[in-house]
């Protein structure tokens, strides 16, 4: 069964520092990766999605992908106050035609100025 | 744009009643909705997936006769949490997608207390 792991726990940066946010996950074949923000007790928006190895790009959030290391990475470029939030990895497995999101248990990010 | 409006936002019930909760989808067709829950503490686990004219699949440690979900066209689904007790209190958030390879939109969840 999958599993998915996300580090660090919380994290604070200031503003406009990166900020590099980690996620594992113990089944390879997956074949779908998300990153979802989740403001305070609200529901979730998908930040990126990402599918290939490599890196892919939304505005200031930026997803690599390795599969072989099993990692999947979120950086945030410039953070601001207002992306304080819990950021959390999804993974797809394979096995259920991408309709099954297992979530990591989230990162705390705050931003501040 | 795609939209998913769940409500009520927050709700209480007494130990040993039931609530119902439901989703609305906007500007697309729910062809898919999945149900969640956020403990606690826990992060999101799966419930069930539901799809229009199909069974819906039920996650090891959730039932139907717990959680009865109903999906009756392509812009509805709704979900009871029958006879609730404390540790059933938490987020509990759908989301629906229209096509095998979109991403699911989440509408802003239910938030349930249990007193």
């Amino acid at each position: 069964q999958q599993k998915v792991q996300q580090s660090p726990e919380s994290l604070t940066v200031s503003e406009g520092a990166m900020a590099s946010l980690n996620c594992t996950f113990s089944d390879g074949t997956s074949n779908n990766f998300r990153w979802y923000r989740q403001h305070s007790a609200k529901g979730l928006e998908v930040l990126v999605s990402i599918f290939s190895d490599g890196e892919k790009e939304e505005g200031r959030f930026t997803a690599h992908l390795n599969r072989a290391n099993l990692h999947v990475s979120l950086h945030i470029r410039e953070p601001q106050p207002s992306d304080s939030a819990v950021y959390l990895c999804a993974v797809s497995p394979v096995t259920s035609s991408g309709q099954k999101l297992v979530f990591g248990q989230g990162t705390i990010l705050k931003v501040y100025l | 744009g795609a939209l998913v409006y769940q409500y009520p936002r927050r709700t209480i019930c007494k130990s040993g009643t039931s609530m119902r909760m439901e989703c609305q989808a906007v500007g697309f067709q729910a062809t898919s909705v999945a149900w969640y829950r956020q403990s606690p503490q826990k992060t999101f686990e799966l419930i069930a997936l539901s799809t229009v004219n199909s069974a819906i699949k039920y996650e090891q440690n959730f039932t139907q006769e717990k959680f009865p979900i109903s999906h009756p066209n392509l812009s509805f689904s709704s979900m009871t949490v029958l006879n609730a007790y404390l540790e059933d209190r938490g987020l509990y958030l759908c989301g629906a997608r229209d096509t095998a390879n979109s991403d699911y939109t989440f509408g802003s969840g239910t938030r349930l207390l249990v007193i």
